[in-house]
């Protein structure tokens, strides 16, 4: 098993739709973060979750709602979102009192038509 | 000011070159550094830290420089599987506890033969 798995790897959705994105970390990690990666700029810190208590919240748009139910899994509910919503969803795992490296996933390519 | 700012790029070099890429940072409290490789439509992965005392691996040296809040990578003897993006990362700490990590854009490397 890779160390952090996001699926799906490829979404597709409407403006209307309400879809999520899961991530599961097998790290053993602390630390779990969802990162936006869209074309020609910086990966954008969205949301920090430490112990399963969100730490961080970057001014993210009220249509993306995560949810950490434990400290393995991270969700990344959407809602009516818009076409410049369009890009590469990145989870990634730390463990908070080590390096400080972060493990991330393949991500998951979302396209909003 | 950007947070983190890294050589716009591309960098087209022969095989065999050596390659030197600049970041600056803009947060004095800035608390540890790296450098991660992102291959076309991969995820990120740390390639190494950066430590004040500078650090090699390889044919991969990296430096820091607090006072300036300089970091640089310096690649000798360019292979074509060093084709990717270098991005410059820098971790924050939290009143948490926890830190935030922060991505330069990056550099693209194309290593033609």
């Amino acid at each position: 098993e890779t160390g952090v798995t996001q699926t799906p790897r490829h979404l597709v959705m409407g403006m209307t739709n309400k879809k999520s994105l899961k991530c599961e970390q097998h790290l053993g990690h602390n630390a779990m973060y969802w990162y936006k990666q869209s074309a020609k700029k910086p990966l954008e810190l969205m949301f920090v979750y430490s112990l399963e208590e969100r730490v961080e919240n970057n001014s993210v748009p009220s249509r993306f709602s995560p949810e950490c139910p434990n400290s393995s899994h991270l969700f990344l509910h959407l809602h009516t979102l818009q076409p410049e919503d369009s890009a590469l969803y990145l989870c990634a795992s730390s463990q908070e009192d080590s390096t400080g490296e972060l493990f991330f996933g393949e991500g998951s390519r979302l396209t909003v038509l | 000011r950007k947070e983190v700012e890294q050589d716009p790029g591309p960098f087209n070099v022969p095989e065999g070159a050596t390659v030197a890429f600049n970041c600056t940072y803009s947060n004095s409290a800035s608390q540890s550094f790296f450098w991660y490789r992102q291959d076309c439509r991969k995820e990120p992965k740390l390639l190494m830290s950066v430590y004040s005392s500078g650090n090699e691996d390889g044919r991969f040296t990296a430096q820091l420089n607090r006072a300036s809040q300089y970091i640089s990578l310096l690649i000798r003897d360019s292979k074509l599987s060093d084709s990717a993006t270098y991005l410059c990362v820098v971790n924050m700490g939290l009143n948490t506890g926890g830190f935030k990590t922060i991505f330069g854009a990056g550099t693209r490397l194309f290593v033609k033969a």
